[in-house]
């Protein structure tokens, strides 16, 4: 069954410090992988996806992540965490067969709090 | 260029009701998806319409139904609402390739007393 997992709940890190959070996935076919950000009250604001070529994408606010096809992984990283950036985080992947890449299947979330 | 909108923001509807959201999406999008996001089950794919055909549907119940109009604005709807139904619900607009990112509104938060 196709399946993202975003093993924190929670990630703390204090700021100026570098961040990682964590998505592995699991679906059949060449999926297409995305990172969102959820402020209280918001709705998704997109960050930055993974479609195909350099393993190593940039994106919003200082945002990249890396794309691990051998261990199905692509993790969000910044190197130097602000406090503006505390929000919930989002892994979501599309793929042809499992669902389309019309329908973005979501990891449960991992809490990002930065301390002064 | 305007982004994705949601009406309304807030909803209170009491069991056994039904309802209607609507969602406008960004200019020149075709592709509209609704979201359902709960503490408990997360964020679920709901339904997809492009060009006013549902091209695909999540694991819901037949009470959960949309439509696309010819400007690109949908509507979902939630009859004979249970307690469970109770969430935040997310449209999103997408452009037509395949690899293009989804867009999301703010949502509408809906409550079943």
């Amino acid at each position: 069954a196709q399946s993202v997992a975003q093993p924190e709940d929670q990630v703390n890190v204090a700021e100026g410090n570098p961040l990682t959070v964590k998505c592995t996935y699991s679906v059949s076919g060449n999926p297409y992988l995305f990172w969102y950000v959820q402020y209280p009250n918001r709705g998704l604001q997109f960050l930055l996806k993974y479609i195909t070529g350099d393993n190593l994408v940039k994106g919003s606010y200082g945002f990249e992540a890396e794309f691990n096809k051998s261990q199905t992984s692509f993790h969000l990283k910044k190197p130097s965490a602000l406090v503006s950036d505390s929000a919930l985080y989002f892994c979501a992947v599309s793929a042809p067969f499992s669902g389309g890449y019309n329908k973005l299947i979501f990891g449960a979330g991992t809490r990002l709090a930065v301390h002064p | 260029k305007a982004g994705v909108t949601q009406t309304p923001r807030y909803l209170i509807k009491t069991r056994g009701q039904q309802v209607t959201l609507s969602c406008s999406p960004i200019s020149g999008h075709r592709s509209v998806s609704w979201y359902q996001q709960t503490p408990g089950q997360g964020l679920q794919f709901l339904f997809e319409y492009f060009s006013e055909t549902q091209r695909n549907k999540g694991n819901f119940p037949g009470r959960f139904s949309g439509r696309q109009f010819s400007n690109s604005r949908s509507e979902m709807n939630v009859s004979t609402l249970e307690l469970g139904d109770s969430a935040l619900y997310l449209c999103a607009s997408r452009g037509t390739e395949p690899y293009n990112e989804q867009f999301f509104g703010p949502g509408t938060r809906l409550t079943v007393l």
